[in-house]
């Protein structure tokens, strides 16, 4: 059964820094892996999605990575804002199993102060 | 991008009532819809898989006569908690599958039994 870990569970910056959220894994055989983004009181939001066959994924400031071998993905956030804040989850489907039948981390709630 | 609708968004009941909550897949067809249960602090836990024109399949340790889903049509899925306590307040987030492997996720009920 796939377990999925996230580190730290809460961070807080300063506005303008760059920064990383770290997501583990137990399966190294991932078919893909997820990066949410929740607002309080809110749904998902979805921010990236890398294949199993990819090393990274980018959408303008952030990038995520994906090292199989190690069981980790990290999500690179660059010069972050205010606007950032939220709760940041990621997830991954079992192995051999429904690909959305996903398992999430219990999130990192990031807090960007002006 | 894809819409999902869900709604309502907070429902407060009292004990022994039921309580529905729909999710609508807006701009596309989702045979498949997810719904996940949300605890403060912790991550999404699926509850069922709901597949339109036949039972849903419900995750280890959720009661099916609890928490009865419908997907009548190809977009909508409904939840009904039914003879809802206090136990069972917590945040419920539908999502549905689109394309591309995504996941969109409703905005989410959060449901608050006296």
């Amino acid at each position: 059964k796939q377990e999925v870990t996230q580190i730290p569970a809460a961070l807080s910056v300063p506005e303008g820094e760059n920064l990383v959220l770290n997501c583990s894994f137990t399966d190294s055989a991932i078919y893909n892996l997820q990066w949410f983004r929740q607002d309080p009181g809110k749904g998902l939001t979805s921010l990236l999605l890398i294949q199993s066959s990819q090393r990274e994924q980018t959408s303008g400031r952030l990038n995520a990575s994906l090292d199989k071998s190690s069981g980790r993905s990290t999500l690179y956030i660059a010069a972050s804002q205010p606007g950032d804040s939220a709760t940041y989850l990621c997830a991954a489907p079992p192995l051999g199993g429904s690909n959305y039948k996903l398992t999430f981390g219990k999130g990192t709630l990031l807090t960007v102060n002006p | 991008g894809a819409v999902v609708s869900q709604h309502p968004s907070w429902v407060i009941c009292k004990s022994g009532t039921s309580v529905k909550i729909e999710c609508r897949s807006l701009d596309f067809q989702a045979t498949t819809m997810f719904w996940y249960r949300q605890f403060p602090k912790q991550s999404l836990m699926l509850m069922a898989t709901s597949n339109e024109g036949s039972k849903a399949t419900y995750e280890q340790g959720v009661e099916k006569d609890k928490f009865l889903i419908n997907h009548a049509s190809l977009t909508l899925s409904t939840l009904t908690v039914t003879s809802a306590h206090p136990e069972d307040s917590s945040f419920y987030i539908c999502s549905a599958s689109g394309q591309y492997e995504k996941l969109f996720f409703g905005s989410g009920t959060q449901l608050s039994v006296l």
